[in-house]
């Protein structure tokens, strides 16, 4: 199985705070990430596919970047509605399509 | 705009079947990979398996002995069955749908290659209790 490990499990942050969140995969898996939000009772979010392609819709202080095994969700200025929970995703191997441990970005 | 609803008993005796449906609104069922991924209490999310809309399907392995999914396109729904179910199966269940990217040449042969989940449903949660 393709691991996939993100970091950190929980991070404070105040709104207007710049904030990134890791996700390494155990073996390349190309640009084969996704990155979703999903808040508690709500359907998850997909922010950014192919590692570093914006969905329609999404504000554009999310990016995403990286390839083969690292890579980087960043908030450029962190708004209200941002706490959640972020997912990474790989979908390159049906090995199967892991998901990272997630990361709690909660107040500070 | 594309919905998707799941639905089923909300409870689930241990060693018996649980049984979901994905009720896909706005849109085909045609065309795209449909996925079921869960979310056990206090706990992330995974993978569970998903389906082309044809019938071909791909599971994870430590369910793939208990699982079926099926797909009905008449009807525009998705289903998953998990049978022996144990308190461990206890979690939300959520459908998603992804795109096909199409058929790409790698390693000497084709792999039909699905993008991120675009679309997911509200989830339903099942607890596995007698």
């Amino acid at each position: 199985d393709i691991q996939m490990t993100q970091s950190p499990s929980i991070l404070s942050a105040s709104v207007g705070d710049r904030v990134t969140i890791t996700c390494r995969a155990s073996q390349n898996i190309s640009n084969w990430l996704a990155w979703y939000q999903h808040k508690p009772g709500k359907a998850p979010k997909l922010l950014i596919y192919k590692a570093s392609s914006l969905q329609s819709g999404v504000p554009s202080r999310f990016s995403g970047s990286g390839s083969g095994t690292d890579f980087t969700l960043t908030i450029s200025s962190l708004q209200p509605d941002d706490f959640a929970t972020y997912y990474c995703q790989q979908y390159d191997s049906y090995s199967p399509f892991m998901f990272g441990q997630g990361t709690k970005v909660e107040i500070k | 705009q594309v919905q998707l609803q799941e639905s089923g008993p909300g409870l689930v005796q241990p060693s018996e079947t649980l049984s979901l449906t994905c009720t896909v609104s706005g849109g085909p069922v045609s065309s795209y990979f449909w996925s079921w991924i869960r979310q056990p209490p206090g706990k992330g999310l995974e993978w569970i398996g998903n389906i082309w809309y044809s019938g071909t399907t791909n599971y994870s392995p430590s369910l793939k002995s208990r699982l079926f999914i099926s797909v009905q396109t008449s009807k525009n729904q998705v289903s998953l069955k998990l049978s022996s179910v144990t308190a461990a199966d206890t979690a939300v269940y959520f459908c998603a749908r992804a795109p096909s990217l199409g058929y790409f040449y790698e390693s000497g042969g084709y792999l039909q290659r699905l993008d991120a989940y675009d679309v997911w449903g509200q989830g339903t949660m099942v607890t596995v209790s007698s």
